[in-house]
């Protein structure tokens, strides 16, 4: 199973982008990556997800590197209410809900 | 659409005793899994199930089990508690087609005293 690799702990000022990296050098061809968060022993939020391209919602984006080997999610605007712990997982065939989730990054917004 | 709905929201038991969590899924979705969040250990995927069968089990010990219904409604089911037991557990939702996407549900905080 492809594991990934995250910083345990990250500050962005409010109102500034907040730019959340991940290596997952393991990752197959075939597999996403996807992100979710986790506020406070609240069940996991999803955040998005992808393959090979960038993507975009209305929460964040996801930039993956050309190599597959590594991707950023970047909330653009961070808000207080975005501290969380956010989790980047390479999810395990694509039609099974098995998700391995690695210890995460713990993101504090300050004022 | 109402999300993922978990019952009891909070539950205390104390060792020794079985105790029975319930979910109901996303409308729709018709895959439930199961994971348990423990500070020690992080989320742990438990087992997986899309109609009335179980897919897939993590590593967890014959005392978790689990079923699904007919309307896909879930329950997971921990005989024998014992203290390590306590955690937040866990249920994911999904429509079940390639590569869709889970939704978490609130949790049941369990504590085993």
């Amino acid at each position: 199973d492809a594991k990934t690799t995250q910083p345990t702990s990250m500050d962005c000022a409010e109102g500034r982008a907040a730019n959340l990296p991940c290596n997952h050098s393991t990752i197959s061809g075939n597999e996403y990556v996807y992100w979710y968060r986790q506020i406070h022993s609240q069940g996991p939020q999803y955040i998005i997800h992808g393959l090979k391209n960038n993507e975009t919602n209305e929460m964040a984006s996801l930039i993956i590197t050309e190599d597959r080997k590594s991707s950023t999610l970047i909330l653009p605007h961070a808000t207080l209410r975005d501290t969380a712990v956010y989790y980047c997982i390479v999810r395990v065939g694509m039609n099974t809900d098995k998700l391995i989730f690695g210890t995460g990054t713990r993101l504090q917004v300050f004022p | 659409k109402a999300g993922v709905t978990q019952t009891p929201r909070y539950l205390i038991k104390t060792r020794g005793q079985q105790v029975t969590l319930s979910c109901s899924p996303i409308s729709g979705h018709r895959s439930v899994s199961w994971y348990q969040q423990t500070p020690g250990q992080g989320l742990q995927f438990l087992f997986e199930y899309f109609s009335e069968t179980q897919r897939n089990k993590g590593n967890f010990p014959g005392r978790f089990s689990g079923r699904q219904f007919s309307n896909s409604r879930s329950e997971m089911n921990v005989s024998t508690l014992e203290l390590g037991d306590s955690a937040l557990y866990l249920c994911a939702s999904r429509m079940a087609f390639l590569g869709d996407t889970q939704y978490f549900g609130p949790g049941t905080r369990l504590t085993v005293l």
